[in-house]
């Protein structure tokens, strides 16, 4: 069965400050694409960033990027320069390419960015 | 981006009634659609996956009685809360695959909808 965990309930950092959220996840597939999604307070899903795990590189959107180490079975999101409007939850989400791609989600991070 | 709306956005309703939930696929056609329903400072958990032109897979202790999904065009999934009761009150959240993210890509992108806050009194 495929697992994704993320260890931190909470965390808080300063406006324009470096703040990391870790994500492990267990698989016994090879290829396959990983997703870090945030819900604000009005509680849309909105996409924030994907790998594809046979992709060396690491995904980079603006000032969201992942620290994707596939051996490790870790994919971590880093927020730079955080915004206050960064302030939501954040879920790493798992496809299972055997199920219609349904999504397994970690338990959440709860983000908040103070000013 | 794709857009996934829902409807509608809040319902309230006195038990034993029934409410059906609109998902939406505005700007491609999704032949998958999924079901999740979120309690307050919780998780996402998937209720149920919803293909188009056949029967939903529902997830292990989700009552097919009880919530009872139709999938019937490309763009459009309904969830229908049966006999509803306060203890279904929740946050129910759908998702729609596109597939035409990435063509051969072993995965596909899911887009969410807005949710529907449901309060059964």
């Amino acid at each position: 069965a495929q697992t994704v965990t993320q260890s931190q309930p909470e965390m808080s950092v300063q406006e324009a400050e470096t703040v990391t959220l870790s994500c492990t996840y267990d698989t016994s597939e090879n290829n396959y694409y990983l997703f870090w999604y945030k819900q604000p307070p009005s509680r849309q899903m909105i996409l924030v960033i994907r790998q594809e795990a046979y992709k060396q590189q690491n995904a980079t959107e603006n000032r969201f990027s992942v620290n994707f180490q596939k051996a490790a079975k870790s994919f971590s999101l880093k927020i730079s320069d955080s915004q206050l409007g960064d302030t939501a939850m954040y879920f790493c989400a798992f496809p299972l390419i055997n199920a219609g791609n349904m999504l397994t989600f970690g338990g959440g991070t709860r983000l908040m960015v103070k000013p | 981006g794709a857009v996934v709306s829902q409807h509608p956005s809040w319902v309230i309703c006195k038990s034993g009634t029934s409410v059906k939930i609109e998902c939406r696929s505005l700007d491609f056609q999704a032949t998958t659609m999924f079901w999740y329903r979120q309690f307050p400072k919780q998780s996402l958990m998937l209720m149920a996956t919803s293909n188009e032109g056949s029967k939903a897979t529902y997830e292990q202790g989700v009552e097919k009685d009880k919530f009872l999904i139709n999938h019937a065009s490309l763009t459009l999934s309904t969830l229908t809360v049966t006999s509803a009761h306060p203890e279904d009150s929740s946050f129910y959240i759908c998702s729609a695959r596109d597939p035409s993210f990435e063509t051969g890509g072993p995965a596909d992108t899911q887009y969410f909808g807005p949710g529907t806050r449901l309060t059964v009194l």
